[in-house]
């Protein structure tokens, strides 16, 4: 079955600095990818997904990842973080043939002002 | 319009108790999951229906049971409550396509406390 494994609790940034939250995955067929948000108080979000194609790919709100199958990662990142990006980021992933998604724990980002 | 919805957004209630969460989807989707999210904020999965048959149980107690009356509607119904079934409910949805799954589409959570 599939997993995500995400790199780091709690990420912690600067106001205008790079945001980076990793992901890595494990899956046996070519895996569907996504990145949600959860806001405090707040459902889920999505924020983008690979499923095929361009392996980089953007979301809602200046948010990017990029597919590297060789390095089994999805990380997401954002040139330059805003303090209304400060929330709970989830890796998912599922396999094309099935239903089942696989969430990874979460990470926390904060933006410091 | 809302996508995916649940009731009630939050319920409290005491140890013992039976309790159902309803959620509902208007995106004309097949498959629809119940999600717990923890303390910890980790999702895991815990039913999902595909044309009213259960194709996903993890090891979740007999005492949760889906209910789904229509392709729109997954209620929750929960038996016995315990402490520890304290958490946030997530309901989703999405549609299966003949080139694989589409996207979940989640509601806004139910926060449950179990007293």
């Amino acid at each position: 079955a599939q997993s995500v494994t995400q790199l780091g609790s709690h990420v912690s940034v600067s106001e205008g600095a790079l945001v980076l939250l990793r992901c890595n995955y494990s899956s046996s067929v070519p895996p569907y990818l996504f990145w949600y948000v959860q806001y405090p108080n707040q459902g889920l979000q999505l924020l983008l997904k690979y499923t095929t194609g361009a392996t980089l790919v953007k979301g809602i709100n200046g948010f990017e990842a990029e597919f590297k199958k060789s390095e089994t990662s999805f990380h997401l990142t954002k040139p330059s973080a805003h303090m209304s990006d400060a929330a709970e980021y989830f890796c998912a992933v599922s396999e094309f043939d099935n239903n089942d998604m696989r969430f990874g724990a979460g990470t926390r980002l904060t933006v410091k002002p | 319009d809302t996508a995916v919805s649940q009731t009630p957004k939050y319920l409290v209630t005491q140890m013992g108790n039976d309790k159902s969460i309803k959620c509902e989807q208007n995106l004309g989707h097949d498959t629809m999951y119940w999600y717990k999210q923890d303390s910890k904020k980790f999702l895991k999965i815990m039913f999902s229906y595909n044309n009213k048959e259960l194709i996903i149980n993890e090891t979740v107690p007999n005492r949760f049971s889906p209910k789904s009356p229509d392709k729109a509607h997954l209620n929750l119904h929960i038996n016995s409550l315990e402490l520890g079934d304290s958490a946030v409910y997530f309901c989703a949805s999405s549609r299966r396509l003949a080139g694989g799954q589409e996207t979940q589409y989640f509601g806004p959570g139910t926060r449950l406390l179990v007293l």
